[in-house]
């Protein structure tokens, strides 16, 4: 139990494309979702926590109007990279929360933005 | 802000080698700390998560050691194989909440 899963698993797309990252929590609710960013051999950061039916919450440095969160339901939350550079291009990793408050991991998406 | 490093940076030994990764932190007002592996491109698999109660779990082959006051915790990896080869990293719960910090990551490589 407790698979989260991330859509797409890769993607490509021009420079000032959006693009959209799907979460899903697959066996289980949550009703807390977050999102983390890691370059190349560096460690995760986390951009926001997404929280279900309400405004997602952006850590300090996160620009909100370009990684647009929506939580519209307790099994999905979705980040899109607006108008998208090359220094987007990174793997981006999301966690869903149990109730027990016990955070599972998806596989992670890598983004290249030409 | 909390800051959690992790040493050493990468790590290379030859199979069937006990080894010790270290992880230590700055604020120590943590409720627990936990271990996770992660396979190149890929997602993250919680190894063990020790409670600030407790001062070591075990699984396996694996454990993890907790010292709140000093800021420290290791994962001791018995008889290493080159399965265990991947990126480890800890992480703590930042700002009272579950947000998590983690550790900048120790890369294994287990050679035969």
């Amino acid at each position: 139990g407790a698979v989260v899963s991330q859509h797409p698993s890769r993607v490509i797309c021009k420079s000032g494309t959006s693009v959209k990252i799907e979460c899903r929590s697959l066996d289980f609710q949550a009703t807390t979702m977050f999102w983390y960013r890691q370059f190349p051999k560096q460690s995760l950061m986390l951009m926001a926590t997404s929280n279900e039916g309400s405004k997602a919450t952006y850590e300090q440095g996160v620009e909100k109007d370009k990684f647009l969160i929506n939580h519209a339901s307790l099994t999905l939350s979705t980040l899109t990279v607006t108008s998208a550079h090359p220094e987007d291009s990174s793997f981006y990793i999301c966690s869903a929360m149990t109730d027990q408050e016990t955070q599972y991991f998806g596989p992670g998406t890598r983004l290249l933005v030409l | 802000k909390q800051e959690v490093t992790q040493i050493p940076a990468a790590l290379s030994v030859p199979e069937g080698e006990n080894l010790v990764l270290n992880c230590s932190f700055t604020d120590s007002a943590i409720y627990n700390l936990q271990w996770f592996r992660q396979d190149p491109g890929k997602g993250l698999t919680s190894l063990l998560l020790i409670q600030s109660s407790q001062r070591e779990q075990t699984s396996g082959r694996l454990n993890a050691s907790l010292d709140k006051s000093s800021g420290r915790s290791t994962l001791y990896i018995a008889a290493s194989q080159p399965g265990d080869s991947a990126t480890y990293l800890c992480a703590v719960p930042t700002g009272g909440g579950n947000k998590l910090t983690f550790g900048t990551g120790t890369q294994l490589k287990v050679e035969l």
